[in-house]
């Protein structure tokens, strides 16, 4: 079982809809969850992180954590064109000592006009 | 958001020649930094953690002598590629961890492109 799953898509969602994604992830010690967005050729650019169980919103974006389900998503409202990228889920865990911060290996979105 | 400048964003060198990246925190202090790679259409993969003042600590398959890692101050991490190979080519990446209250985000440098002739 990988540490972090992510269904690879693409995922097509029609302009102006909600666009979902979903990543489970295994260790129960996570701490932190992030969501990132990456075109094609470029670095991947952080859109949310989130650490407490339930919704955490900003602007079209709602991350969703779900701590006993192992579960973290993310929802897109009002899709644009501009949406469509890869999004990777990392899930993280810090100390001062050492830290360690999981890649899924990224979902496919496209969002058709 | 934090910045994370990488240097350079692209460069081409020979079989057999060694390859310095830096990558700096402009206005955060990072303890930690870690490096990625990644080839075409495939997600980033983990290379090191590297944490200040300490020796890198390097994922399964990934050869410490030949990708070289300092992390000299709070700011600043480089990563070597040593005798570099065109099988070395390929997209790496390095992010820092800033605190931003009771959380840590992970904040990415624009990443540098390194081809190997």
């Amino acid at each position: 079982q990988k540490e972090v799953e992510q269904n690879s898509g693409p995922l097509s969602v029609p302009e102006g809809a909600i666009a979902s994604l979903n990543c489970t992830y295994s260790d129960r010690g996570s701490q932190s969850f992030f969501w990132y967005r990456q075109y094609s050729g470029k670095s991947p650019e952080l859109i949310m992180f989130i650490y407490s169980n339930g919704d955490k919103e900003d602007g079209r974006f709602t991350a969703q954590l779900n701590k006993a389900s192992q579960y973290v998503s993310l929802l897109i409202r009002d899709s644009q064109p501009s949406d469509s990228a890869t999004y990777l889920c990392a899930v993280a865990q810090f100390y001062s000592s050492a830290s360690k911060i999981i890649f899924g290996s990224g979902t496919r979105l496209s969002i058709r006009p | 958001g934090a910045v994370v400048s990488q240097h350079p964003s692209r460069v081409i060198c020979k079989s057999g020649t060694s390859v310095k990246i830096e990558c700096r925190s402009l206005d955060f202090q990072a303890t930690t930094m870690f490096w990625y790679r990644q080839f075409p259409k495939q997600s980033l993969m983990l290379m090191a953690t590297s944490n200040e003042g300490s020796k890198a600590t390097y994922e399964q398959g990934v050869e410490k002598d030949k990708f070289l890692i300092n992390h000299a101050s709070l700011t600043l991490s480089t990563l070597t590629v040593t005798s570099a190979h065109p099988e070395d080519s390929s997209f790496y990446i390095c992010s820092a961890i800033g605190t931003s209250g009771f959380s840590y985000e992970q904040y990415f440098g624009p990443g540098t492109r390194l081809t190997v002739t």
